[in-house]
């Protein structure tokens, strides 16, 4: 079963607006940790923002916030102010107690100038 | 500054001929990962190590397998390597917990002529 699921392949946005990544995911365990990665055409994968199963707040970091719903597992990533230098592939993963750390299929995201 | 190391950025080798890549990391953590990466998809976990406990993944072809000598160093190996193993590979390393953010290299883009 599909533990990350992104649904948008691609998205665009016009430079200085906000976006929405769409980011639900599966598991049965009480602890676990979702991430957002940021995969530029460079290849290199670079981490952008962390949320714990048991965090009652909304992890930020700077112009990224994740909007994590516990009911729903979803955790989107909102990034505001959207600027050229953001397009980019953005990967959701998730880390359960087995160690392992999976993707969702990725959205590819395009600023506009 | 490069916490995690790989050798070498691109690697190119024969159908079928024995090929060696390597990792290196400065953080002394105790989890080192290898992910399979092709072109727009997601990064594919091969395998992982906690300590010197070794991980396949129920889907890892034989074709592939990984040393870790030390905390430092982990390699992989791709005894015949096929024209579908051309990708990129990610070596990542981690403290253990679901909590704990993975840190990539920059990958080694693999060509198989």
């Amino acid at each position: 079963a599909q533990k990350i699921t992104q649904t948008q392949p691609g998205m665009f946005v016009q430079e200085k607006e906000a976006v929405t990544l769409d980011c639900t995911y599966d598991t049965s365990d009480q602890s676990y940790g979702l991430f957002w990665y940021k995969q530029p055409s460079s290849g290199e994968m670079i981490f952008l923002i962390y949320q714990g199963s048991y965090d009652e707040q909304n992890a930020t970091e700077g112009r990224y916030s994740l909007n994590f719903q516990k009911a729903r597992k979803s955790a989107n990533l909102v990034i505001s102010a959207s600027q050229l230098g953001d397009s980019a592939m953005y990967f959701c993963a998730m880390r359960e107690w087995a160690d392992k750390l999976v993707f969702g299929a990725g959205t590819i995201l395009r600023v506009k100038s | 500054d490069a916490m995690v190391i790989q050798n070498p950025r691109y690697q190119v080798t024969q159908f079928g001929k024995p090929v060696t890549l390597s990792c290196s990391q400065t953080l002394n953590h105790n989890v080192m990962y290898w992910y399979q990466q092709k072109s727009s998809q997601a990064p594919k976990l091969l395998f992982h190590y906690y300590d010197k406990d070794f991980n396949n993944e129920a889907d890892t072809p034989d074709n592939f397998q990984s040393r870790r000598p030390n905390t430092s160093f982990c390699f992989l190996d791709i005894r015949s390597p096929g024209l579908g193993d051309a990708a990129m590979y990610l070596c990542a390393t981690s403290r253990a917990g679901p909590n704990e953010k993975l840190f990539f290299g920059s990958g080694t883009q693999l060509s198989v002529l």
